[in-house]
């Protein structure tokens, strides 16, 4: 059964704060994992791969545990713009279909 | 960049009605997808092409059909729709191979309403 589960928020976080999703996928087949970022009434837009070893970008950090088929996403110094619905997701080889989480809303406030 | 676009951005149909949802992505991309976005159940795709005249159901192919008679073209057809088909419909594309290519590209969406 191919699912993606996470927990689907709201987080609700004022300016500054680090705020950390999770993500765990049924599959241990899955060979890709992203993160995706989408905008109130707008498309989904990659904010990240992730990888085995960690990664990170800026004021995102993402990594994955296979043992655990667990994938986390972690916000730091959270801005107003970062404000949006977070989607995470696999793949079960290159080039595939996307299998998406419901996504996790996040909500910055001042 | 990448860009993929998409016929409409917002169509009102009639029960019964065909509709032709179509989507254009200007990368030469192999992959193309069709997935529609509903409250509570998220991105569920419906369709998707690895190449020309080829395509593949995807998780809720019913009441659909698709047709990619060029590379760049993708389409989505409700042969007759329903109101259980108002939804707001995604069309994407990615490259193939590398992990690099793997991104999907989204077009910026039909809301699609069946009255």
């Amino acid at each position: 059964r191919k699912e993606v589960e996470q927990d689907p928020g709201p987080f609700n976080v004022p300016e500054g704060a680090t705020v950390a999703f999770n993500c765990t996928y049924s599959n241990s087949a899955s060979q890709s994992f992203f993160w995706y970022r989408q905008d109130c009434r707008k498309e989904p837009k990659l904010l990240m791969s992730v990888y085995s070893s960690g990664n990170e970008d800026g004021r995102f950090t993402a990594q994955l545990n296979r043992a655990s088929q667990y994938i986390s996403l972690l916000i730091r110094d959270s801005k107003l713009s970062d404000s949006a619905t977070y989607l995470c997701v696999v793949t079960l080889q290159a080039g595939t279909a996307l299998i998406f989480g419901k996504g996790t809303t996040l909500s910055v406030s001042s | 960049d990448v860009k993929v676009t998409q016929s409409s951005r917002y169509l009102v149909k009639r029960t019964g009605e065909k509709v032709f949802l179509e989507c254009v992505q200007d990368m030469d991309h192999e992959n193309m997808f069709w997935y529609r976005q509903d409250p509570g159940l998220g991105l569920r795709l419906i369709y998707f092409s690895y190449d020309v005249k080829m395509k593949e159901k995807g998780d809720i192919p019913e009441g659909y059909s698709v047709s990619r008679e060029k590379k760049e073209r993708f389409s989505l057809i409700l042969e007759s729709a329903s109101t259980n088909q108002t939804s707001m419909y995604l069309c994407a594309s990615s490259g193939a191979g590398t992990a690099y290519q793997e991104t999907q590209y989204f077009g910026p969406g039909t809301r699609l309403l069946v009255l």
